[in-house]
């Protein structure tokens, strides 16, 4: 149990285009998904918290306008970089929250992004 | 502040060689200590979660122990499929969505 899925594992897109990525808790219903970045040989940075049917929740210097989210269901939330650049390129997870007493976090394959 | 500090940096093991590694944390309150393993261009999987001092858990080759300061990983016995990067993260009341801190990780290296 609890397994989510990002989709794509891996994009390669050009400077200036946008890139969508798709994240899915498979077999729970995820009231809250997180999304994170991560470079080479560094831990995770959270970039937002995503509750559905409401705005994400930024983290401090992530630019909102720049990294939209939504969480339109109980088991997909997506993550689109906008105007991608080259400093965009990076690892980007995400987990899904199962709430209540426990609240465990279950993290997705990851996707990597290179922006040429 | 909140702080969650992981030790060592790195560690290398001959196949066989029982260790531990360690997660101090410094936090106004904690909810809930997760443990996961995380494989080079993977996401993290999911190891353990402790919540409260004096607890235990164990898996194959690891258990996880939690006092009121710091938490341990102790790899006996590890093999070579065992070489992952060990991350340590933390929960805290105040953020009512269940938001994660995480330490740097531990970059286990078990050779045969």
């Amino acid at each position: 149990g609890a397994v989510v899925s990002q989709h794509p594992s891996r994009v390669i897109c050009k400077s200036g285009t946008s890139v969508k990525i798709e994240c899915r808790s498979l077999d729970f219903q995820a009231t809250t998904m997180f999304w994170y970045r991560q470079f080479p040989k560094q831990s995770l940075m959270l970039m937002a918290t995503s509750n559905e049917g409401s705005k994400a929740t930024y983290e401090q210097g992530v630019e909102k306008d720049k990294f939209l989210i939504n969480h339109a269901s109980l088991t997909l939330s997506t993550l689109t970089v906008t105007s991608a650049h080259p400093e965009d390129s990076s690892f980007y997870i995400c987990s899904a929250s199962t709430g209540g007493h426990y609240n465990e976090q279950f993290f997705g394959p990851g996707t990597r992004l290179t922006v040429l | 502040e909140d702080q969650v500090t992981q030790s060592p940096e790195a560690l290398r093991l001959q196949e066989g060689e029982s260790s531990s590694l360690n997660c101090s944390y410094t936090v106004s309150g904690l909810r809930g200590l997760f443990w996961y393993r995380q494989d080079p261009g993977k996401g993290p999987e999911f190891l353990f979660t402790l919540y409260s001092a004096g607890e235990e858990k164990e898996k194959e080759r690891l258990k996880a122990t939690l006092t009121k300061k710091e938490s341990f990983l102790h790899i006996t016995a590890p093999k070579p499929e065992d070489s992952a990067t060990c991350l340590c993260a933390v929960s805290t009341p105040t953020d009512s969505w269940g938001k994660l801190q995480f330490g740097a990780g531990t970059q286990v290296v078990v050779t045969p």
